[in-house]
């Protein structure tokens, strides 16, 4: 089916493991977005990639990067983890026109002890 | 700041009493609101945008509408599988993280048959 695959589904890290979360779409988007969703505070944009080739950092940055392997690849890393990374993280793509809005992915779930 | 509220947090209906769900928002110059579902475990899915006061889009027993400091998103007579959190989120006009979607926090709807 067309869309937004993301793996791992769950994951347990231990405090400062490292990890890499990845994310593929199959609809020729061309941006491509990672978000992190908590209890009580909604969806936060981590970073995003308006197009292959270029990265931007959203609202909450720190402890991530990213990297745009291609078109169809976005993958977040963690390079040590912090209990504060407890979060289920969603990747979406876009087209990049509005009216369609952005496509999700499943998410993964998180949890840093 | 660009904002985005959303009331009630959670609201529970019995199959066939119709509600509304409520988007207050801040914007410096609106490009586009946006209304998703999230079904528990699983990612939001696109419903609508609306783009200029007095729009309004439908879908099913979902209707939106737009004004210059809210939107609604009208339950008409639903059913138990209207049951979900909906998330409002809203696009500024400008380019880079500007144009980002903020979203709100969510209004969880639960319908008892």
């Amino acid at each position: 089916n067309a869309g937004v695959t993301q793996t791992p589904k769950f994951q347990v890290l231990k405090t400062g493991q490292s990890m890499t979360l990845q994310c593929a779409q199959d609809m020729n988007h061309n941006s491509m977005y990672w978000y992190r969703q908590d209890p009580g505070m909604g969806l936060r944009l981590i970073y995003y990639s308006a197009s292959e080739g270029t990265t931007d950092k959203g609202e909450v940055p720190n402890g991530y990067n990213v990297s745009r392997l291609n078109k169809r690849e976005f993958s977040l890393r963690l390079e040590s983890a912090a209990p504060s990374q407890t979060s289920v993280y969603f990747c979406a793509s876009s087209v990049g026109t509005i009216d369609v809005g952005y496509t999700f992915g499943s998410g993964t779930r998180l949890t840093v002890v | 700041e660009d904002q985005v509220t959303q009331s009630p947090e959670a609201l529970r209906l019995q199959e066939g009493e119709s509600s509304s769900l409520n988007c207050s928002y801040t914007v410096s110059g609106l490009r586009g609101l946006f209304w998703y579902r999230q079904d528990p475990g699983k990612g939001p899915e696109f419903l609508f945008t609306l783009y200029s006061a007095g729009e309004e889009k439908e879908k099913e027993r979902l209707k939106a509408t737009l004004t210059k400091k809210e939107s609604f998103l009208h339950i008409t007579a639903p059913k138990p599988e209207d049951s979900a959190t909906y998330l409002c989120a809203v696009q500024a006009l400008g380019g880079g993280s500007q144009g980002n979607l903020i979203f709100g926090k969510g209004t969880k709807l639960s319908v008892k048959p």
